[in-house]
């Protein structure tokens, strides 16, 4: 597509339930990124996708967390046992490749654990 | 690993020019980059810096120094819509995602 998109832009949850958060990047982009930003903040790296495999997790701040890119293009960012310090805006970015060559990034999800 | 450092807030005057200043810490280098981003909005790429000196893009302007360790964003004929909050960023190393410094939020006053 001409630009990163992310599905839901937004989404409410109940604390204990499970949520995915969905990232279509830009076509022919390697390198996959999700990021987690809280107001007044800058993004905060959770992981990062060179094709279909994650070349670097150590941004996942638990075993709650876990992300796929199954066919090398869309991901899926997956949460169990929502807590309400999960609640963030949740960005993705594509890149052609590796390097620190500009991102593109996606409007984000914003997820409210209640 | 990677640590930047830039002032959390700026006002400048419509027409003017502005400064946003960033200095990182790191075990090596791989350049610096800047985004902008309005609030709600997504952050966008405005400029990537490599090699020390002067990057002009139209009214934006990027400046690294390597041995300092610092950076900056140059904003002239600051108008209105510059209003944003602005992100040096640099990698750990030469393939590894970029990290964020905190973000400077820019105000551009009439």
């Amino acid at each position: 597509g001409a630009g990163v998109s992310q599905t839901p832009s937004n989404k409410v949850t109940e604390k204990g339930k499970y949520v995915e958060l969905r990232c279509d990047p830009i076509s022919g982009h390697t390198a996959l990124y999700w990021y987690r930003q809280s107001l007044g903040q800058g993004p905060e790296f959770l992981i990062y996708f060179q094709g279909t495999g994650a070349a670097d997790d150590s941004g996942l701040p638990n075993d709650r967390f876990f992300a796929v890119r199954p066919e090398g293009s869309v991901s899926t960012l997956k949460i169990q046992r929502t807590e309400r310090g999960d609640s963030a805006v949740y960005l993705c970015a594509s890149s052609p490749g590796q390097g620190p060559g500009g991102y593109t990034f996606g409007s984000g999800t914003r997820l409210t654990v209640v | 690993g990677q640590s930047l450092e830039q002032p959390s807030e700026v006002t400048a005057v419509e027409g003017a020019i502005v400064q946003i200043n960033c200095t990182y810490q790191t075990s090596g280098f791989y350049g610096l980059s800047w985004y902008q981003q309005h609030d709600g909005g997504a952050p966008t790429f405005l400029s990537y810096n490599a090699l020390d000196g002067l990057e002009e893009t139209g009214r934006f302007s990027s400046f690294l120094s390597r041995s300092d360790s610092y950076g900056y964003l140059l904003l002239q004929e600051l108008q209105m819509k510059d209003s944003a909050s602005y992100f040096c960023a640099a990698p750990n190393s030469g393939n590894t995602p970029l990290v964020f410094g905190k973000g400077t939020r820019l105000s551009v006053i009439a």
